[in-house]
């Protein structure tokens, strides 16, 4: 069975674009999540979403946001880019919102920003 | 508000010697403990999780965890090192309320010599 698939696994953007992240849960979960790592860190917790519901914003700014489709895929926009924003993107997928399930994370998208 | 802990940095064991790879938490509910591990430019892999019962939690790739309440500690060990477990080691807790994202501890790297 495929695991979480994200898209690109790598890019580069300039100060001051946009850019969309996107992301395939494994078959069968409702629940995808996305994290934040930056190098030398523990990933951040971004956006929670469950039948298509945002369920849980972590701490950062409105520049941030996502949606979830019908089939329960994901993107993560992120508008007006900054330095800052350079990280390793994590989706994350698990069959519900049950805090005893497996979460399992994909291969990330690496973006950076110049 | 739930956090970890991973006091280490980096754990360097030699190959075919037992590791140990620490952390804390701090949670005021139930706590749901995870580790994962990263190899270079990857993404984060499942290890193994502590729900409810038995203390001692055994995962992937001859790794087990002990969760101790009253130390509020869950550290992940291995009787015998291999090369290849050198890695990023992440610890993480979901509490036993409100919505179900994970909090991570800042990373351990293990270094397993020859």
């Amino acid at each position: 069975d495929a695991g979480v698939t994200q898209s690109p696994t790598h890019l580069i953007k300039t100060r001051g674009q946009q850019v969309t992240l996107r992301c395939s849960p494994i078959s069968g979960h409702k629940s995808v999540s996305w994290y934040q790592q930056v190098l030398g860190q523990g990933p951040q917790f971004i956006f929670q979403y469950y039948e298509k519901e945002e369920r849980g914003r972590g701490n950062f700014p409105d520049r941030f946001s996502a949606r979830q489709f019908p089939n329960y895929s994901s993107e993560l926009n992120v508008n007006a880019l900054l330095l800052g924003d350079s990280a390793l993107y994590l989706c994350a997928s698990s069959f519900d919102r049950g805090l005893g399930n497996t979460i399992y994370f994909g291969e990330g998208s690496w973006l950076t920003v110049v | 508000a739930q956090s970890v802990a991973q006091p280490e940095d980096q754990v360097n064991v030699a190959e075919g010697n037992p590791l140990t790879v620490k952390c804390t938490y701090s949670v005021s509910g139930n706590p749901y403990l995870f580790w994962y591990v990263q190899y270079p430019n990857r993404g984060l892999q499942f290890l193994l999780k502590y729900i409810t019962g038995d203390n001692l939690v055994k995962g992937s790739y001859g790794f087990e965890a002990e969760f101790n309440k009253s130390q509020t500690s869950f550290h992940l060990k291995k009787p015998s090192a291999l090369v290849s477990d050198s890695a990023l080691y992440f610890c993480a807790v979901r509490e036993g309320s409100g919505y179900s994202t994970l909090t991570f501890g800042k990373g351990t790297m293990l270094l397993v010599s020859p």
